[in-house]
């Protein structure tokens, strides 16, 4: 499974954009990008996903390099509820998701 | 909708006792995976589950570990004989798969896990 690489640890001061980034080199032509978000002592919380072209939803923004090797969560407006770990992780042709150390968020009030 | 549900929330056991997780899915998901989470080794993936069918089960540590899905609402896990090393979250998600022969979920939404303890 190919492999992504993030920052250990994050801060953000409440009500500013976050970004937050990840390298995938190795990622294939059908590899989808997804972003998970864990909140302390909760179960991980899907957040977005996208394949080649920049994402927006809800709860935040996915923009793509164009060559794939990279990808940025962005966060408009971090919240103190936005505290969490973040997971970028790969998905593939077998349907299953390898979750990495991710980013540990924190928001400064 | 309620969401994933798991059962029991939190289990506190001997070692060499069995013991066993239980995890509803959301109706209308047929894939379902079970995780195991720990400081030192972080979220593992055990095995999943495809319309009830084991379809990657390389992930179980041992064979004191089994996962059984008899139905599309209820898949339980198993550790017998239960080891102190055993003691973690254990996560179970649930999706829709599609794609070449449903292989792939786009989203999965997991319970809010099971906190093991073993003695």
């Amino acid at each position: 499974d190919a492999k992504t690489t993030q920052p250990n640890s994050m801060e953000s001061n409440e009500e500013e954009p976050v970004h937050l980034p990840c390298n995938h080199s190795t990622i294939s032509g059908t590899d989808y990008i997804h972003w998970y978000r864990q909140l302390p002592s909760q179960g991980p919380e899907y957040v977005i996903h996208g394949l080649t072209s920049n994402v927006n939803n809800r709860m935040a923004s996915l923009a793509i390099a164009e060559d794939r090797k990279s990808s940025t969560l962005i966060l408009h407006r971090a919240t103190l509820r936005d505290a969490a770990v973040y997971y970028c992780i790969l998905g593939g042709s077998q349907g299953n998701l390898i979750f990495g150390k991710g980013t540990k968020l924190s928001v400064k009030p | 909708d309620a969401g994933v549900i798991q059962s029991p929330r939190h289990e506190v056991t001997e070692m060499g006792q069995e013991v066993t997780l239980r995890c509803k899915p959301i109706s209308g998901h047929n894939s379902l995976f079970w995780y195991r989470q720990t400081m030192m080794r972080g979220l593992e993936l055990l095995i999943y589950f495809n319309n009830n069918v084991p379809i990657d089960d390389s992930g179980m540590p041992e064979d004191r570990f089994s996962a059984k899905m008899p139905n599309a609402s209820f898949s339980t896990l198993k550790i017998q004989p239960s080891e102190p090393r055993d003691s973690a979250v254990y996560f179970c998600a649930s999706g829709k798969a599609w794609g070449t022969g449903g292989r792939i979920t786009d989203t999965q939404y997991f319970g809010p896990g099971t906190r093991l303890t073993v003695l």
